[in-house]
């Protein structure tokens, strides 16, 4: 079975420019996370799907940032305009709804460095 | 709100040591619990869960932690410690509505052979 997956694994952008990260969850859940981790800091929650809604985004840090996912399946996340702090790396994540306090499966990251 | 303390930002042991990492957190209920693992290169793996039930939980890669509620503490532990295990460890609880993770700070392992 496929784990989530996440593309590109690095991106180099200079700011004021706009970049998208994708997230494909593993195959059947309906669960769909996003977290970063900016340099030296903890790993923060940013939102979470369940299917095609935000089920919760209060982890979004500002306008600058859009996540979708349309048909339930993947999930983007586009900054725009990037900033210099936005530079980390995006992790992305899934778990199946039904298990209790579903254990969350991560992707490897997408390192984005901001100039 | 939830909290997670890893004290102990790099840690060095020698192959063959035994291992102790250290996680306190901060909950108002029954906190759920995770040690996550990142190699280099790789993404978080998760290496236990504490739910409920016995308080010492045994995970992949031989590593176990202990719960214990008086210290409000986590701590991972490994009898010997092998190369492969020089990566990122990540101490997290989860909230009440189960989609939240809160992270530690993470220790970084070096392994010495």
């Amino acid at each position: 079975e496929a784990g989530v997956t996440q593309f590109p694994s690095h991106s180099v952008i200079e700011k004021g420019q706009t970049v998208t990260l994708r997230c494909d969850p593993i195959s059947g859940h309906d669960n769909l996370y996003w977290y970063r981790r900016v340099m030296g800091k903890e790993i923060k929650f940013l939102l979470h799907f369940v299917k095609e809604s935000k089920q919760d985004e209060s982890g979004m840090p500002n306008n600058r940032f859009l996540a979708e996912r349309t048909g339930g399946t993947y999930s983007t996340l586009k900054v725009q305009p990037a900033e210099l702090e936005d530079s980390g790396v995006y992790f992305c994540a899934s778990s199946q709804v039904g298990e209790l306090q579903e254990t969350q499966y991560f992707g490897p990251g997408t390192r984005l460095l901001v100039l | 709100a939830q909290s997670v303390t890893q004290p102990d930002i790099h840690i060095t042991v020698s192959e063959g040591a035994s291992l102790e990492l250290r996680c306190n957190y901060s909950y108002g209920a029954t906190p759920y619990l995770f040690w996550y693992v990142q190699s280099p290169g790789q993404g978080l793996q998760l290496l236990l869960k504490y739910f409920s039930g016995d308080t010492l939980v045994q995970g992949i890669k031989g590593f176990e932690a202990e719960f214990k509620r008086s210290q409000s503490s986590f701590n991972l532990r490994k009898p010997s410690v092998h190369w492969s295990d020089a990566a990122e460890y990540f101490c997290a609880v989860v909230n009440n509505a189960g989609n939240m993770l809160t992270f530690g700070g993470g220790t970084r392992l070096m392994v010495k052979p």
